[in-house]
């Protein structure tokens, strides 16, 4: 069981947008940042977006990060079929003194 | 560039351990915080630690005290991370990742992330 909890899955069309959510706790989003990775099929993970909504250079700005209170979201806008992946939220853990994932969501491009 | 280089797949059978390594090139080695994350067939990440490579320093996670030693050879600029009394839940995919910035840059640990990592090391566990 993650101590970050996502949805195991998710899914659009081309075009549309999607978003996938991240819960936590005051100990780790509540107090410090969260960050997205995402995993293409048989790759290491990738940082997507950085402090909650920053977006490394190269990343597409139709990926978006927002946080409110112990949650977080990534938004896709415009759906490609390229985005069919794997999405991991991160955080540090200030009780556990660690990074902790969610359990990840496999997105489908229908 | 920027690159984290690991070793190969590894076949090992239950209470052995297992030792993977990780080239570092393309930036000062001591300078950044390197990290172990693993992944089992079909699950998500779990971060298992980091060592300094300037001072040898670690922190593991609570799971893995006690099974997990983390070094670095500074010479050959390389991490290496070993696992032992290895069961089957130990199969997974290994990967190390670097801290973007250098631990020399005042920053709180949750202001960091994981980039690069490598490319991943497999490693099996079966009688």
């Amino acid at each position: 069981q993650s101590i970050l909890i996502q949805p195991p899955s998710a899914s659009g069309t081309p075009g549309q947008r999607v978003t996938i959510s991240c819960s936590g706790s005051t100990s780790n989003i509540g107090s410090n940042y969260v960050y997205w990775y995402q995993q293409l099929p048989g790759t290491a993970p990738k940082l997507l977006i950085y402090r909650d909504n920053q977006r490394p250079s190269g990343v597409p700005d139709r990926f978006s990060g927002s946080k409110s209170g112990t949650s977080a979201s990534l938004a896709i806008s415009g759906l490609r079929s390229e985005d069919e992946a794997d999405y991991y939220c991160a955080a540090w853990d200030d009780s556990l003194s660690g990074w902790v994932f969610g359990g990840g969501t496999k997105l489908t491009v229908l | 560039q920027v690159q984290l280089v690991q070793s190969g797949a590894e076949v090992k059978k239950p209470g052995a351990s297992v030792k993977v390594s990780c080239k570092a090139s393309g930036y000062s080695f001591t300078e950044y915080y390197v990290h172990w994350v693993r992944q089992a067939p079909g699950q998500g990440l779990e971060w298992m630690g980091w060592i300094n490579p300037t001072s040898g320093g670690t922190n593991y996670a609570q799971k893995f005290r006690g099974r997990a030693t983390m070094t670095r050879d500074k010479s050959i600029s390389t991490v290496y991370m070993e696992l032992s009394r290895l069961t089957s839940d130990d199969t997974a995919v290994y990967y190390c990742a670097r801290d973007n910035d250098s631990w020399t840059v005042p920053a709180p640990i949750g202001s960091k992330w994981f980039d690069p990592w490598g490319q991943g090391t497999l490693v099996t566990v079966s009688s």
